[in-house]
């Protein structure tokens, strides 16, 4: 049971250029979220998802496109990033949104944009 | 709009010790949920505690304890007999279900730093 799988841990980007971070989960999770991680901001809601077809925009979602084709997976991608996509990315999923569920986190990926 | 405000950037607590990490919350919702993670310097996200708002007790998970004050608005964090191993960044989150598909809003973290 690998839980929450986020690829790639590191990537440098430059300017202008489009790269997509993958985040699979393997526990039937109908709900999965894209947060990113800024020194002394704490995390903040990019993007979700409460099941396959279904995403809505979170707190900083300009700059990110997301795509749930299925139930297992929640792509993240960057179409032209710029140096103020520069963070740490981590992906979570947990089974409802609702009530004591807890969101099981990815490990990070670790973003530089130049 | 909800918010979550933890006001200690950062605090130091001797080993053996207990501290209390703050977290207070702004809603007019009734129904909602408190969370606590933990972030050590590695970077994985750890859950730590849950507390609805409908509990009567405070939440406890072995040395950690949720002090929840619902007409206060506040849910601090209580971690007893501190250890090295403690030192990390915490996370207050919240969870408001009203509307259903309601993500989980996180605060700004306190850096925990245990001293020998």
């Amino acid at each position: 049971n690998a839980g929450v799988t986020q690829t790639p841990k590191f990537q440098v980007l430059k300017t202008g250029q489009s790269m997509t971070l993958q985040c699979a989960q393997d526990m039937n999770h109908e709900y999965m979220s894209w947060y990113r991680q800024d020194p002394g901001m704490g995390l903040r809601l990019i993007h979700y998802s409460v099941g396959a077809g279904i995403t809505d925009q979170g707190e900083v979602p300009n700059g990110y496109n997301v795509s749930r084709s299925t139930t297992e997976d929640f792509p993240l991608r960057l179409l032209s990033a710029a140096p103020s996509q520069t963070s740490v990315y981590f992906c979570a999923s947990s089974s409802r949104v609702s009530g004591a569920n807890v969101l099981t986190f990815g490990a990070g990926s670790r973003l530089t944009v130049l | 709009a909800q918010k979550i405000t933890q006001t200690q950037p950062g605090m130091f607590v001797q080993e053996k010790e207990a501290v209390t990490l703050d977290c207070t919350y702004d809603t007019s919702d009734q129904s909602y949920g408190l969370f606590w993670y933990k972030q050590p310097s590695s970077g994985e996200m750890i859950f730590l505690i849950y507390q609805g708002s409908y509990d009567e007790q405070n939440a406890t998970e072995g040395r950690y304890s949720l002090n929840f004050q619902k007409a206060r608005k506040s849910a601090n964090l209580v971690i007893s007999a501190s250890q090295l191993g403690d030192s990390a960044m915490y996370f207050c989150a919240m969870r408001f279900y009203p509307s259903g598909n309601t993500p989980l809003v996180f605060g700004k973290g306190t850096r925990l730093s245990v001293i020998a």
